[in-house]
């Protein structure tokens, strides 16, 4: 079964850093870019940016550049979402998901909840 | 980046009804790479179609995708129960990639 499994939820303080994971299985890992998605509470779905993990080419929605980072490991088949420090306003709500090789994003992570609070 | 607006906000059906959502781009989709989510509460989205009009594996033909341009619509022929949703339609064809702000369809 294709799937892509997110790490637990997080609650953290402002200034804190963060690092979330997304573990891929049952398909070439590395062969398919793998998307980052982030839904405020109550909210609509915002595209944050995508990271091909055969060779870490990663493209950034410019509404997030600079504020977070997208990266990989391919040998255990795990992107990962870090922040270097959190605020309030990443409380949200953030999910993985496959760029399917045929248009879309076919398959989707859990998600994972992150609450920053002080 | 193109904007992508979606209507009505929320769609009020019963069971058996069709159902119609439009979304609208700022600029031309690329090759109408467009394609459309469904969200239930608590739960990730779903695709349900991409290249605007090609259903992705597993969904049922009561969904159909059609459009090109800046006009594209997701009819539901006949809403299921399970169809009571949020849906979101995303365009890919431009970067950055950008999603509407979502339809509600909910029970009337």
């Amino acid at each position: 079964e294709v799937q892509l499994v997110q790490s637990g939820a997080e609650v953290k303080k402002p200034g804190e850093s963060l690092k979330i994971s997304c573990q891929g299985s049952g398909y070439s890992f590395t062969s398919y870019w793998i998307g980052w998605v982030r839904q405020m509470p109550g909210k609509g779905l915002e595209w944050m940016g995508i990271i091909f993990p055969g060779d870490s080419d990663a493209r950034y929605s410019p509404s997030f550049q600079g504020q977070v980072t997208m990266s990989v490991d391919k040998s255990i088949s795990t992107a990962y979402l870090q922040w270097s420090s959190l605020k309030a306003s990443d409380t949200a709500t953030f999910y993985c998901a496959r760029q399917g090789g045929r248009g879309g994003m076919d398959v989707w992570g859990q998600g994972t909840t992150v609450t920053v609070s002080s | 980046e193109i904007v992508l607006t979606q209507s009505p906000g929320t769609l009020s059906l019963s069971p058996g009804e069709r159902a119609t959502l439009s979304c609208r781009a700022s600029q031309s989709v690329r090759n109408s790479y467009l394609a459309w989510y469904q969200q239930k509460p608590g739960q990730a989205p779903r695709l349900l179609i991409f290249s605007a009009s090609s259903r992705a594996t597993g969904i049922p033909d009561r969904f159909s995708g059609s459009g090109s341009g800046t006009d594209f619509t997701l009819t539901i022929s006949r809403l299921e129960p399970e169809d009571f949703a949020v849906y979101y339609c995303q365009q890919y064809g431009i970067s950055p990639v950008t999603f509407g702000q979502g339809t509600k369809v909910e029970v009337k």
